[in-house]
């Protein structure tokens, strides 16, 4: 069974900060990363992928990977109240059309 | 970017009808589609993998029978909902990637559907 852990949260940051968002994942086979933002009643869309060890940088976003650990996390800079919302980790396996699976999602806070 | 299409958004139905859900992808070709259900406050759940021309692959513990899935062409997958009950209405949550796209553009959802059964 393959698993992909996070913290629902919520996770409170003051506006501004830095929120840190983590993943852990029990597949050593994984390949691909994903992390999505989902809103409350919509359909999740997606912030970073990340496929390499490393850190991945994409305006405010974040994403570092690392395969050894089995950890994948996502950093928000300078982080606002839009940014509240449900993140989701997902999890897939090397090439093709492989499904992903999904973390149950960490709930971002962004207190003004 | 990929875009996916999903109707309807939103669909109240009585216990005991069927309900058809449509995704299509409207600028890819989509050999392979995704079926998720998400129950509130929880994670998204993939019921089932849709294959163009094809038999769906289903979950462990997802219904065949009750889920009909269609991917008769390149762009379009349908699931039926059948015989429906209260303890069906959740969100459904429709998932393709182009593979002629850049990897970075992940698996792109559509809009989901709102499915409340009464």
């Amino acid at each position: 069974q393959k698993e992909v852990e996070q913290n629902s949260g919520p996770l409170s940051v003051p506006e501004g900060a830095i929120a840190s968002l983590n993943c852990t994942y029990s597949d050593r086979v994984s390949q691909s990363f994903f992390w999505y933002r989902q809103y409350s009643g919509k359909s999740p869309e997606l912030i970073m992928s990340i496929y390499s060890n490393g850190d991945k940088e994409d305006g405010r976003f974040t994403a570092q990977l690392n395969k050894a650990s089995q950890y994948v996390s996502l950093l928000i800079r300078d982080s606002q109240p839009s940014d509240s919302a449900t993140y989701l980790c997902a999890v897939g396996f090397s090439g093709g059309y492989q499904k992903v699976t999904f973390g149950i999602g960490t709930k971002l806070q962004v207190i003004p | 970017g990929a875009v996916v299409s999903q109707h309807p958004s939103w669909v109240i139905c009585k216990s005991g009808t069927s309900v058809k859900i449509e995704c299509r992808s409207l600028d890819f070709q989509a050999t392979t589609m995704f079926w998720y259900r998400q129950f509130p406050k929880q994670s998204l759940m993939l019921m089932a993998t849709s294959n163009e021309g094809s038999k769906a692959t289903y979950e462990q513990g997802v219904e065949k029978d009750k889920f009909l899935i269609n991917h008769a062409s390149l762009t379009l997958s349908t699931l039926t909902v059948t015989s429906a009950h209260p303890e069906d209405s959740s969100f459904y949550i429709c998932s393709a990637r182009d593979a002629g796209g850049a990897r970075s553009y992940g698996y792109t959802f559509g809009s989901g559907t709102r499915l409340t059964v009464v």
